[in-house]
């Protein structure tokens, strides 16, 4: 199973509003990542997860918290966003480091407007 | 900032023909992937070569690296409108984690039937 699952597949929000997106692999994965893509823009790095740790935060707003409750789930909790954070949120995972060569398996995303 | 620099941003063929898109990066790698991405869809992997390696296949692909000039090509023989895609390159650093990728701003290619 190479599968990355991601819910919801849309979300509208307002700006005062609190909600969050979920990911979810089954691959024995320990890297598990959050992207940000605009649209015809590649995607932006936003955190690592590695062994259920946060091991990169690439400089994101307060505004986004991700949490990572086991080896096989990851959350970003979302609050107070504005309307330039509607873009696609891409979920991926990896076995993780100490791995000589890493593949990516991205889920299908959570496309978000924040209106 | 953006490691690597696909080219051409946009990419235009008629079913059958070959598509090439190369990809150019500033730094030493680890190795060097290739994604497709349907149009708002999450990114699928194609193809990984590393960083001691110079050319690889699957199937219709054929990825080369050449590391003296920090560039990769990606060519698609016998092209399907189903390829109809962007394509984007990414990098994995050496000397660290290779889990860190830094994708290139992509090539959108359309196959026309």
């Amino acid at each position: 199973d190479t599968e990355v699952t991601q819910t919801p597949k849309h979300l509208v929000m307002g700006m005062t509003n609190k909600k969050s997106l979920k990911c979810e692999q089954h691959m024995g994965h320990r890297a598990m990542y959050w992207y940000k893509q605009k649209a015809k823009k590649p995607p932006e790095l936003m955190f690592v997860y590695s062994y259920e740790k946060l091991s990169i935060n690439e400089s994101v707003p307060s505004r986004f918290s991700p949490e990572c409750p086991n080896s096989s789930l990851l959350n970003l909790h979302l609050h107070a966003l504005q309307p330039e954070d509607s873009a696609l949120y891409l979920c991926a995972s990896s076995q993780g480091p100490g791995t000589a060569t890493d593949t990516q398996y991205f889920g299908p995303g959570t496309r978000l407007t924040v209106l | 900032s953006q490691q690597g620099e696909e080219d051409p941003q946009a990419l235009s063929i008629q079913e059958g023909e070959n598509a090439t898109m190369n990809c150019s990066y500033k730094t030493s790698i680890n190795n060097l992937q290739w994604y497709r991405q349907n149009s708002g869809r999450g990114l699928v992997h194609l193809i990984l070569i590393r960083s001691n390696e110079r050319e690889k296949h699957s199937g219709r692909l054929r990825v080369t690296l050449d590391t003296s000039k920090k560039s990769s090509s990606l060519l698609i023989t016998a092209s399907r409108a189903a390829d109809t895609a962007s394509y984007f390159c990414a990098t994995g650093p050496s000397g660290a984690g290779s889990y860190q990728l830094t994708f290139g701003k992509g090539t959108k290619l359309s196959v026309i039937p």
